[in-house]
């Protein structure tokens, strides 16, 4: 199974400044099957991108995506104190789908 | 607008089996995937597995075309009820490892994403004699 590594395990940003989520896949992923989560302190999680670099409905596009083949980038453009949370990228494959161990994102 | 929402035991003792229902209201349960995710205390997302469901099957209650992760795959089931616009998780043979918080939700599928759109709030389930 691919195995996603996130990084920085936590990130602490001021309002305004922008963020930068890596997540490294195993092996080669699909633009189609890569996506992003957002989850926040006793919440479920919520689709921010899929397909890469599309936004979910509703998502600000301070939020963006990008990335191909094992390394991929969740891109927050002046963080706002709403953005702390938890950020998983998570994988698609025929066999099963996998999450990364999320990136904390604390907004001093 | 759909809503899922997780129900269930919040307390399973070790060796037993674990059964969840996430029942769906605003839209029919037929040709969408239906996934389960786990999140133990203070860890990270885990992919139980899904089932589809075409409908085109007369039983009421019908397993569908499933996927598993392999970590429980000998111990998990995953069905759906049409009567009931249910989806339900059984897990057997339950041991601490199995505490966490449990989640449905959809996965769309199209040529442009796979992701899990609409999720349900979680239910807890811990293991504990």
């Amino acid at each position: 199974d691919t195995v996603l590594t996130q990084s920085p395990g936590t990130l602490s940003l001021s309002p305004g400044e922008r963020a930068t989520l890596s997540c490294r896949a195993s092996q080669s992923v699909g633009s189609t099957y890569l996506a992003w989560y957002q989850q926040k302190p006793g919440q479920a999680p919520r689709v921010l991108m899929y397909g890469v670099s599309r936004r979910a409905t509703g998502i600000p596009d301070r939020f963006s995506g990008s990335g191909s083949g094992t390394h991929f980038t969740l891109t927050i453009n002046t963080v706002a104190p709403e953005d702390s949370a938890v950020y998983y990228c998570q994988q698609y494959d025929s066999n099963a789908r996998t999450f990364g161990q999320g990136t904390r994102l604390e907004i001093k | 607008q759909v809503q899922l929402q997780e129900s269930g035991p919040g307390l399973v003792k070790p060796s037993e089996t674990l059964s969840l229902t996430c029942s769906v209201s605003g839209d029919s349960i037929t040709s969408y995937y239906w996934t389960w995710i786990r999140q133990p205390p203070g860890k990270g997302l885990d992919w139980i597995g899904y089932i589809y469901y075409s409908g085109s099957v007369r039983d009421v209650s019908y397993s569908g075309s499933t996927n598993y992760n392999p970590s429980v795959r000998s111990r998990v089931s995953i069905s759906v009820d049409k009567s009931k616009n249910q989806i339900s998780l059984t897990l057997t043979s339950v041991t601490a490892a199995d505490t966490a918080i449990y989640y449905c939700a959809r996965e769309l599928r199209s040529p442009l994403g796979y992701h899990m759109d609409v999720w349900g709030k979680g239910t807890t389930v811990t293991v504990s004699s």
